[in-house]
């Protein structure tokens, strides 16, 4: 069954240095992965998605994702961080059916001046 | 505008008073979701709904009812709602779901449901 992993529930960075948000997954199958944003009292809105072809996703905002088949890896990362980027972040994965996106528990990410 | 919009946004209700939760999204979209957030659990998916009167359990669905009569429309329904269903739930809708779903999921801005 396909699952995610984010490694740390809460990050923490000063505005300007680089933010790196850890996901590992689980597949039986060549995964579909995708990371999500939440801004505080909204929905959720897609960032990046990987689908197959080039391993090194960019994304909105300035946010890439290399995808490393061998480290079952998906980190999302951004080389400045600004204020507006505090937020929560998930990671997701496509099921095998297609049918639902299962996503990591979320990392919460801070940006202090 | 492209969009979810689900209705109420926020409800405090009792034990046991039926509520139904809207859903409606102007994009077309043939799938639609519902996923309930938890603190610390993430995203859970309820049911969905692969087209018009297709619908289909998925990791929650326990205390929970759909329906999908209109393809823009997906309302979630609470017959007797118990404290454990308090929570923050979203609706999500993609283009397709007939293949491995690569698609967009566009989400809600997210109910607020408190039951005491």
């Amino acid at each position: 069954a396909q699952s995610v992993t984010q490694l740390g529930s809460h990050v923490s960075v000063s505005e300007g240095a680089l933010v790196l948000l850890r996901c590992n997954y689980s597949s039986s199958v060549p995964p579909y992965l995708f990371w999500y944003v939440q801004y505080p009292n909204q929905g959720l809105q897609l960032l990046l998605k990987y689908t197959s072809a080039a391993t090194l996703v960019k994304g909105i905002n300035g946010f890439e994702a290399e995808f490393k088949k061998s480290e079952t890896s998906f980190h999302l990362t951004k080389p400045s961080a600004h204020m507006s980027d505090a937020a929560e972040y998930f990671c997701a994965v496509s099921n095998q059916a297609g049918t639902a996106l299962i996503f990591g528990k979320g990392t919460t990410l801070s940006v202090s001046s | 505008e492209a969009q979810v919009t689900q209705n109420p946004r926020y409800l405090i209700t009792v034990t046991g008073k039926k509520l139904t939760v809207t859903c409606s999204q102007n994009m077309n979209h043939e799938y639609m979701s519902w996923y309930r957030q938890d603190p610390g659990l993430g995203l859970r998916q309820i049911y969905y709904s692969m087209n018009v009167e297709v619908t289909d359990k998925g990791d929650v669905p326990e205390g929970y009812k759909v329906s999908r009569k209109e393809k823009r429309n997906f309302p979630l329904i609470l017959e007797s709602p118990s404290p454990n269903q308090t929570s923050l739930y979203f609706c999500a809708s993609s283009l397709s779901g007939r293949e491995r779903n690569t698609g967009e999921l566009f989400f809600g801005e997210g109910s607020r449901l408190t039951v005491l």
